[in-house]
């Protein structure tokens, strides 16, 4: 277990309102990432980050910004949210050396209305 | 780019049945390979994993062999158990990368008494 944390765990939000998710870890591990999970879809990686204040985009990335200003903590915004945002997202973190296995939070299942 | 491509679902089985869950592969250079297994209102946490040709990652009575020669990896217990009824994700992560990981779209297996 690598003590990773999300918040809030629920969260239902109107169309047009900024949201920000919070992934907290207490590994030190190097990598983190934001999926989005939707029936027939999958895994989906929409951003993730390789060191503080270094972060690059994943597949669907577009309506979502991250930021990462210390180890433990990668936030994930969305900046107007839409219907199509609903979801729930997990965040990760990887990188222990010498191995290539992540380590998932337990998700924030979101609601646009 | 990389893919996995595993088997649809559901499988529904009987418990004590033997479970095969195949997943393939394509991927430019030479990756690790993961299976990981998620429980309803769960993150992913990972099952098992092999990191180079020939090797059989196991846990938990799950098992799996790396097939370079056919890009393979498939998942397979001999006598699957009720509480074994989850969502199984085939992964890859190509070394470097950010540690990226490319996922399957995940097999739902419904194990009946």
């Amino acid at each position: 277990d690598a003590g990773i944390t999300q918040s809030p765990r629920h969260k239902v939000t109107e169309t047009g309102t900024p949201v920000t998710l919070r992934c907290h870890q207490t590994e030190n591990h190097r990598y983190m990432y934001w999926y989005r999970q939707d029936p027939g879809h999958g895994l989906r990686l929409i951003h993730y980050s390789y060191g503080v204040k270094d972060t690059d985009k994943g597949e669907v990335s577009d309506g979502y910004s991250v930021s990462r200003s210390k180890t433990e903590d990668f936030l994930l915004t969305l900046e107007s949210a839409t219907s199509s945002q609903t979801s729930v997202y997990f965040c990760a973190t990887g990188g222990v050396q010498g191995s290539y296995e992540q380590y998932f939070g337990p998700g924030t299942r979101l609601t646009v209305t | 780019g990389d893919s996995v491509t595993q088997m649809e679902g559901p499988v529904t089985l009987s418990e004590e049945a033997f479970l095969t869950i195949n997943c393939t592969y394509t991927a430019t250079g030479y990756p690790s390979l993961f299976w990981y297994v998620q429980y309803p209102g769960e993150g992913l946490q990972l099952l098992l994993k092999a990191t180079k040709a020939d090797d059989k990652g196991s846990n938990k009575g799950f098992e799996a062999t790396y097939r370079k020669e056919t890009t393979s990896f498939h998942l397979e217990k001999g006598s699957v158990q009720v509480s074994d009824s989850a969502v199984y994700f085939c992964a890859l992560s190509d070394q470097g990368n950010a540690g990226k990981s490319t996922f399957g779209d995940g097999t739902t297996l419904t194990v009946k008494p």
